[in-house]
């Protein structure tokens, strides 16, 4: 079945720095790619998704490309700030097209 | 437009016990998903509804139901709870369903004691 391996975390970052989190799946046919992020007490908020090989999903100065040949999407950020701080979680859609299935997830700590 | 609620947003139980979880959905979206998270399993997809109707289901064992109401709202129950459903249970809506188009509310915290 499909499924999602990230990196383990945590990852600790000073501010400005770049910041890269490795997410490679499994999957059969044409999946949705999607990385959500999860602040301490909150549930999770989606941050970008790709729906197709070769699309970027970007927001918030997060991207990700959709690699097809690699079966990757990594997410990165040129620039980190301590607000950046929080849990994120890859994630694809399953056969049927409505479920989401989770990487473990990497938490991300940026100091000042 | 409100957001994705849940409640209770904590709850303790006694292991043996039933629990019932409640989500109300963005208004005007017709299918609701449910997912545990937990620190040894992470999260894991249990069931989806669509008007009423389960349409997905992930591997979870029978103790674990759901059901969907004519205004969208759902609810999901567990029984006879076990340590390990202590987890946060995440509601998500979506206008039809489709896993791109997901949004999630804040959670449920359960704790079996």
């Amino acid at each position: 079945g499909n499924s999602v391996t990230q990196m383990e975390g945590p990852v600790t970052l000073s501010e400005e720095a770049f910041l890269t989190i490795n997410c490679t799946y499994t999957a059969t046919g044409y999946p949705s790619l999607f990385w959500y992020v999860q602040y301490p007490g909150e549930g999770l908020q989606l941050l970008l998704k790709a729906t197709k090989a070769d699309d970027k999903g970007s927001n918030k100065g997060f991207e990700a490309t959709y690699r097809k040949e690699t079966t990757s999407f990594h997410l990165e950020k040129g620039s980190v700030q301590v607000s950046d701080s929080a849990v994120y979680f890859c994630a694809l859609s399953d056969r049927a097209g409505t479920a989401l299935i989770f990487g473990k997830g990497t938490t991300l700590s940026v100091s000042s | 437009k409100a957001g994705v609620t849940q409640t209770p947003r904590y709850l303790i139980k006694t292991r043996g016990q039933q629990v019932t979880l409640s989500c109300s959905p963005i208004s005007g979206h017709r299918s609701v998903s449910w997912y545990q998270q937990t620190p040894g399993q992470g999260l894991q997809f249990l069931f989806e509804y669509f008007s009423e109707t389960q349409r997905n289901k992930g591997n979870f064992p029978g103790r674990f139901s759901g059901r969907q109401f004519s205004n969208s709202r759902s609810e999901m129950n567990v029984s006879t709870l076990e340590l390990g459903d202590s987890a946060l249970y995440l509601c998500a809506s979506s206008s039809n369903g489709e896993a791109y188009e997901q949004y999630f509310g804040p959670g449920t915290r359960l704790t079996v004691t």
